[in-house]
């Protein structure tokens, strides 16, 4: 069992159809974070998210855009994406300390 | 910037036998470093972490690191490697800023365990 939660696991989209990816953390934690994990390339920081507040973009095209309503809830959504976009997008959250808590990720793949 | 280097891409180890997984990192202050492992399908687990103190630290399932400041490595041991070991290990440098942490991972190095 996670403390972070990721929804859906599996997203096929075509390149033209807008979706979003959940991500909720049970952990108490103040801080949320997305990462892009592509094959045969390192963990890629997509975004941070500090008590709701974003501190972090990693120059993410604008097709990808995040939303954090509260410290538990994050979102990814995404429109018009391209097939190199297509990879496992992860969630993370952590507590003052800093060691990340990752959920079990949403593989998308784009048509 | 930091960075993470993880040399070996994959490694074959028979079960039973020890484990090391090396990582060496580039980073300019005393650095936050972490180890994680990832299964198949599965998102990413924290195994151990380095923040400061004692050089040796121990992790869940019997993992432990060695912290070398003078060779900017933080590898990775296991005494003695069992099947359920085979996943990916990611070490990753740590940047915490004020509430949060910037994570730099490593590529990853593939454990295979053979009977």
């Amino acid at each position: 069992e996670t403390g972070v939660t990721q929804t859906p696991r599996h997203l096929v989209m075509g390149m033209t159809n807008k979706k979003s990816l959940k991500c909720e953390q049970h952990l108490g934690h103040n801080a949320m974070y997305w990462y892009k994990q592509s094959a045969k390339k390192p963990l890629e920081l997509m975004f941070v998210y500090n008590f709701k507040e974003q501190t972090e973009n990693n120059s993410v095209p604008s097709r990808f855009s995040p939303e954090c309503p509260n410290s538990s809830h994050l979102f990814l959504h995404l429109h018009t994406l391209q097939p190199e976009d297509s990879a496992l997008y992860l969630c993370a959250s952590s507590p003052y300390t800093g060691e990340l808590f990752f959920g079990e990720g949403s593989r998308l793949t784009v048509l | 910037a930091q960075s993470v280097t993880q040399p070996d891409i994959h490694i074959t180890v028979s079960e039973g036998a020890s484990l090391e997984l090396r990582c060496n990192y580039s980073y300019g202050a005393t650095p936050y470093l972490f180890w994680y492992v990832q299964s198949p399908g599965q998102g990413l687990q924290l195994l151990l972490k380095y923040f400061s103190g004692d050089t040796l630290v121990q992790g869940i399932k019997g993992f432990e690191a060695e912290f070398k400041r003078s060779q900017s490595s933080f590898n990775l041991r296991k005494p003695s490697v069992h099947w359920s070991d085979a996943a990916e290990y990611f070490c990753a440098v740590g940047v915490m800023n004020t509430g949060f942490q910037k994570l730099v991972f490593g590529t990853g190095t593939r454990l295979l365990v053979s009977p």
